[in-house]
């Protein structure tokens, strides 16, 4: 069975500081990865999508992961954090193998709430 | 291009009354799912549609919980009789369906449910 975990359910950063966000996967067979962002009161947003092309995937709003295949390690960094970036982010899995129709369905992690502080 | 549109935002029933959300997803996507988020948890999937035929809802509690995808647009999720632990956030989301496991979800904004 394929999961994500997220390590840490609140980061909080320093505008202008550093931005990493922690996910690491199961999986038996090569992952599809995604990264979503959810502001409050509002759906989820797609932020970048590993899908076994480049290992470093580059999204918006500066965002980018590098998938790390030894480490089974999806993280999410961003240079310098804007106080526009608070919000939840969720790493999910791809379900590859189509049991009941499932392929393509996605399995979120718990997210991680990001704070930005002046 | 419009987003992925819900209604109602916001439900507050009491327990053991029937509620429905509905869902209507970006133009040309075929493939609709619904999520139920949890307070502090990542989205749950409820079930998927590819066009009106609803390919996995192994996931969604069918003594309670229904839903309907008539024509392949529009979606009705519907919960009777809703009980306490129902409160939660309803997510519909679609696709193109074209792109197996790596096809992008487009997310409406949600319904809130609060059962008293």
């Amino acid at each position: 069975a394929q999961s994500v975990t997220q390590l840490g359910s609140h980061v909080s950063v320093s505008e202008g500081a550093l931005v990493l966000l922690r996910c690491n996967y199961s999986s038996s067979v090569p992952p599809y990865l995604f990264w979503y962002v959810q502001y409050p009161n509002q759906g989820l947003q797609l932020l970048l999508k590993y899908t076994s092309a480049a290992t470093l995937v580059k999204g918006i709003n500066g965002f980018e992961a590098e998938f790390k295949k030894s480490e089974t390690s999806f993280h999410l960094t961003k240079p310098s954090a804007h106080m526009s970036d608070a919000a939840e982010y969720f790493c999910a899995v791809s379900i590859l193998l189509n049991y009941g129709g499932s392929q393509g369905n996605l399995i979120f992690g718990k997210g991680t709430k990001l704070s930005v502080k002046p | 291009e419009a987003g992925v549109v819900q209604s109602p935002r916001y439900k507050i029933i009491e327990k053991k009354q029937p509620v429905a959300f509905w869902c209507n997803p970006i133009s040309g996507h075929n493939t609709l799912y619904w999520y139920r988020q949890n307070l502090g948890q990542g989205p749950e999937l409820l079930i998927r549609y590819e066009n009106e035929e609803a390919v996995d809802d192994s996931q969604l509690p069918k003594d309670r919980f229904s839903a309907e995808r008539l024509k392949g647009v529009d979606s009705t999720l519907k919960i009777q009789p809703a009980e306490l632990g129902d409160s939660a956030v309803y997510l519909c989301a679609s696709s193109l369906g074209l792109a197996g496991p790596t096809d992008t979800q487009y997310f409406g904004p949600g319904t809130r449910l609060t059962v008293l």
